[in-house]
């Protein structure tokens, strides 16, 4: 069974910046994993981020950016805002046509 | 406007059936997949699967917990997405989410509440 992993927790300061990641337990994120992110509040659907790796649908700020860092996807959100405070989901195409969320990350700016 | 409405999320016994509905509006719903995602009370996204377009053929793909109970189908006349849960368990219970596209996703609907109890 194919394991994401994402960071439980990360804490920002407001105006700072904060870079997430999403990794396989056993092996590297690549492009060919078509690394998504999502934002959720509490209540709230999700909302699409990036995907793609790093491709920032319509009306996404540029605050936030995606990348391959090292042998992981990564999600960068820069200038914090207080309304970044959110659950953060990444999604990984790990291949036959599968797709597997991280248990998300809880990013707190304070 | 890209609008994804879910519906029929109730209340139901373990055992029973029941079937979720997508519908769209606001693109041409037959150039996409579509893929269900849903969420257990206080836990994280799952991921359940998605069908592809006509143009790919209108194959499913499920993820393992699911495969064999749970059916993804489409209707293009209508714009809408389907999965039909069987054999429910308690387990089943969460808000269950139809999202545009599948690799990549991008629109995402409010979500339905499923909820398995005897």
């Amino acid at each position: 069974q194919t394991v994401v992993t994402q960071e439980p927790s990360f804490s920002v300061s407001p105006g700072g910046t904060v870079t997430l990641t999403c990794g396989l337990r056993s092996g590297s994120v690549s492009k060919s994993n078509y690394a998504s992110w999502f934002r959720q509040t509490p209540g709230q659907a999700p909302h699409t981020l990036i995907h793609s790796t790093n491709t920032r649908p319509s009306g996404v700020p540029d605050r936030f950016s995606g990348s391959i860092l090292g042998n992981k996807a990564a999600l960068t959100i820069t200038g914090a805002q207080a309304d970044d405070e959110s659950d953060y989901y990444c999604l990984l195409y790990v291949g036959s046509g599968i797709c597997v969320f991280g248990g998300g990350t809880k990013v707190t700016v304070l | 406007e890209v609008q994804l409405v879910e519906s029929g999320g109730d209340l139901v016994q373990p055992g029973r059936s029941l079937r979720l509905s997508c519908l769209t509006s606001g693109f041409t719903f037959g150039d996409y997949a579509m893929s269900w995602v849903r969420q257990a009370p206080g836990k994280g996204l799952e991921w359940l699967g998605f069908i592809r377009s006509k143009a790919y053929g209108g194959t499913t793909e499920y993820a393992a917990s699911v495969k064999g109970r749970f059916t993804i189908s489409r209707d293009d006349s209508k714009s809408i997405a389907y999965v039909q849960l069987n054999s429910l368990k308690t387990e089943d219970t969460g808000v269950y989410f139809c999202i545009r596209g599948a690799v990549p996703v991008d629109y995402w609907g409010q979500g339905t509440l499923v909820t398995v109890s005897s």
